[in-house]
């Protein structure tokens, strides 16, 4: 069965300060690989995806993701951390093409970022 | 990017009635839509996938007579909680496919603004 761990319920950074956000994953097929982030009452807002080459993907806001199949990390990453990152991030896997079954989405628990000004 | 919408976003009903939330694909054709329940500083989980034109696929322990799911278009699925108690309020969020991003086979979804749901 698949399944994503988020060890860290809650990160508090300095703003400026780098960031990094982890997740592993299990799956037994090609991996689709997500990070999304959730503010107060809102929906679910994608920062970027990773399902094959360079395993380093670029997402929005400055955000970064490096996908190691060796360690099923994907760990979340920000060098300079803004007080507007505060949120509730989540990282997903799920399967890359309809051949893999189901196209089910298995989130992690979440992190929540808190940022000291 | 593909764009889904919810409405209504809150809702606020009395306990034993209905409450129907709408999930609609704005700019593409979602063949299937998923919908998911997220508690208070929780994560999301998966309660059902909707495919167009045929019936819903609920996860186990979720209750098809309780959550009716239909899916009559390409671009619309309705998520319908009746006889709403207050344990089911919640916060419910749709996501939609796009099979037309990319590789026909691709598993891209969108999601929706969520819609929370109080049960008084």
């Amino acid at each position: 069965a698949q399944s994503v761990t988020q060890p860290d319920i809650h990160i508090t950074v300095s703003e400026g300060a780098s960031l990094e956000l982890r997740c592993n994953y299990s799956y037994g097929a090609t991996p689709y690989l997500f990070w999304y982030v959730q503010s107060p009452g809102q929906g679910l807002q994608l920062l970027l995806k990773y399902f094959s080459g360079d395993t380093l993907v670029q997402g929005i806001k400055g955000f970064e993701a490096e996908f190691k199949r060796s360690q099923s990390s994907f760990n979340l990453r920000k060098p300079s951390v803004h007080w507007s990152d505060a949120a509730e991030y989540f990282c997903a896997v799920g399967p890359a093409y309809s051949g893999a079954g189901s196209y089910q989405l298995t989130f992690g628990k979440g992190t929540k970022l808190s940022v000291i000004p | 990017g593909a764009v889904v919408s919810q409405h209504p976003s809150r809702v606020i009903c009395k306990s034993g009635t209905s409450v129907k939330i709408e999930c609609r694909s704005l700019d593409f054709q979602a063949t299937t839509m998923f919908w998911y329940r997220q508690f208070p500083k929780q994560s999301l989980m998966l309660m059902a996938t909707s495919n167009e034109g045929s019936k819903a696929t609920y996860e186990q322990g979720v209750e098809k007579d309780k959550f009716l799911i239909n899916h009559a278009s390409l671009t619309l699925s309705t998520l319908t909680v009746t006889s709403a108690h207050p344990e089911d309020s919640s916060f419910y969020i749709c996501s939609a496919r796009d099979p037309s991003s990319g590789r026909v086979n691709y598993n891209e979804q969108f999601f929706g603004p969520g819609t929370r749901l109080t049960v008084l």
